[in-house]
């Protein structure tokens, strides 16, 4: 079965410093993709980055970086000098296989950036 | 990048009554979907269309239904509202060739 797991409810980091958000995925497929989007609390879902799983190198949207790792299953978010406006829940998705770009989500993670 | 619209964002509504929740999206894009969200957990999909005249059920049972006459316009309806419906529902849309989905800003549904 495909699943994605977020074992990290919440996390604390300071303005400036980075974080990491921990994600791990269940899949049989071959190809296959993962994405992470963000989440405020005025509810929209944004998207932040997307990586496939034949790309070898790991992808990377300004001060995000998307942490690869295929034989671990892991694709982990790290945003580098985090930002106030950064305070949201994060989640982790993977396109499941037969088309039609269905997403499976996490349960997300509550990243709150401190002065 | 996708401008999607949904409307209303905010809908308060009494047990029995019939609602549709609007979503629009104005780049052409073929597949849409429809996720519903209860606070702080994950999003599950309920309906799915991948073009004018189709329309497939999510992988979470729903009471909903959807329909798609355009291909920008898919409304999601709930022909008797109840408290257990209370929840925010997303829609998304993904053009042909491209994995991303983009979301709208959600409607928050609250049946009393």
């Amino acid at each position: 079965a495909q699943k994605i797991t977020q074992t990290q409810p919440g996390m604390f980091v300071q303005e400036k410093e980075a974080v990491t958000l921990d994600c791990t995925y269940d899949t049989s497929d071959q190809s296959y993709g993962l994405f992470w989007y963000k989440q405020p609390s005025s509810g929209e879902m944004i998207f932040l980055i997307y990586q496939g799983s034949y790309d070898e190198q790991n992808a990377t949207e300004g001060r995000y970086s998307l942490n690869f790792q295929k034989a671990r299953k892991s694709a982990n978010l790290v945003i580098s000098a985090s930002q106030l406006g950064d305070s949201a829940m994060y989640f982790c998705a993977m396109r499941l296989s037969g088309g039609y770009n269905k997403l499976i989500f996490g349960a997300g993670t509550r990243l709150a950036v401190h002065p | 990048e996708a401008d999607i619209y949904q409307t209303p964002r905010y809908l308060v509504i009494g047990t029995g009554k019939k609602i549709t929740l609007e979503c629009s999206q104005t780049m052409g894009h073929d597949k849409m979907y429809w996720y519903q969200q209860d606070p702080g957990m994950e999003l599950h999909l309920i309906h799915y269309s991948y073009g004018v005249n189709s329309t497939e059920k999510g992988d979470l049972s729903s009471e909903s239904t959807v329909s798609r006459i355009r291909t920008e316009h898919f409304p999601l309806t709930l022909e008797s509202a109840r408290p257990s419906h209370t929840s925010q529902y997303l829609c998304a849309s993904s053009p042909q060739g491209e994995n991303i989905q983009y979301f709208g800003a959600g409607t928050r549904l609250s049946v009393l």
